[in-house]
């Protein structure tokens, strides 16, 4: 079983590129979400998705845009890359609430220059 | 607001030593708590949580914690520190009702042999 695996591992981006986070489960989990960790911050919830075909805002969801086509998909997408979105983003997921236990993937780790 | 405060960034305990790290809340209702741990390029890890019944709570790898309403803390204890044990650890609080979940800012581990 993987659980959650996350694509690119890591990646340089240049500003105002377009940019897709992939992350997928294989646990059946109804509901994922996506953070960002950014150092003396802690994580920090950008979008959340209670069931597929439903998302929500998180904490900082600015700049960011998610979709939920099947359960076992949720896409993060960045439209438009800028410098303040470098960080480390993981994806999560739950079995159906966000105080459920979260299992987390490995995370990506992106750098906008 | 919520929020959750971690006030210690770096602790370094003695292999054999106990441990205890603090955390306090701030939030509205009475949430979820919880405390999850990350090693060195991993993804998080749940190792308790809180929401009702007995104030202490047991949870894996012989971690405990003990949540005190009145001082609004949530903090995490265990009797003797192993090396393995070394990484980062973050107190959360989530509601489930409205898809909120916050993180504090991380405490660092440092197990000296």
């Amino acid at each position: 079983i993987a659980g959650i695996t996350q694509a690119p591992t890591s990646q340089i981006l240049a500003a105002g590129r377009r940019m897709t986070l992939r992350c997928t489960q294989d646990m059946r989990h109804n509901a994922m979400y996506w953070y960002r960790q950014d150092l003396g911050l802690g994580l920090r919830l950008i979008h959340y998705s209670n069931t597929a075909g439903t998302t929500g805002k998180g904490e900082v969801p600015d700049g960011y845009s998610v979709s939920r086509a099947n359960t076992d998909d949720f896409p993060l997408t960045l439209a438009s890359a800028v410098p303040s979105q470098t960080s480390v983003y993981f994806c999560a997921s739950s079995i159906g609430k966000i105080t459920d236990t979260q299992y987390f993937g490995p995370g990506t780790r992106l750098t906008v220059l | 607001a919520q929020s959750v405060t971690q006030p210690d960034i770096h602790i370094t305990v003695s292999e054999g030593a106990s441990l205890e790290l603090r955390c306090n809340y701030s939030y509205g209702a009475t949430p979820y708590l919880f405390w999850y741990v990350q090693s060195p390029g991993q993804g998080l890890q749940l190792l308790l949580k809180y929401f009702s019944g007995d104030t202490l709570v047991q949870g894996i790898k012989g971690f405990e914690a003990e949540f005190k309403r009145s001082q609004s803390s949530f903090n995490l204890r265990k009797p003797s520190v192993h090396w393995s044990d070394a990484a980062e650890y973050f107190c959360a609080v989530g509601d489930g009702n409205f898809n909120k979940f916050y993180f504090g800012s991380g405490t660092k581990l440092n197990v000296k042999p």
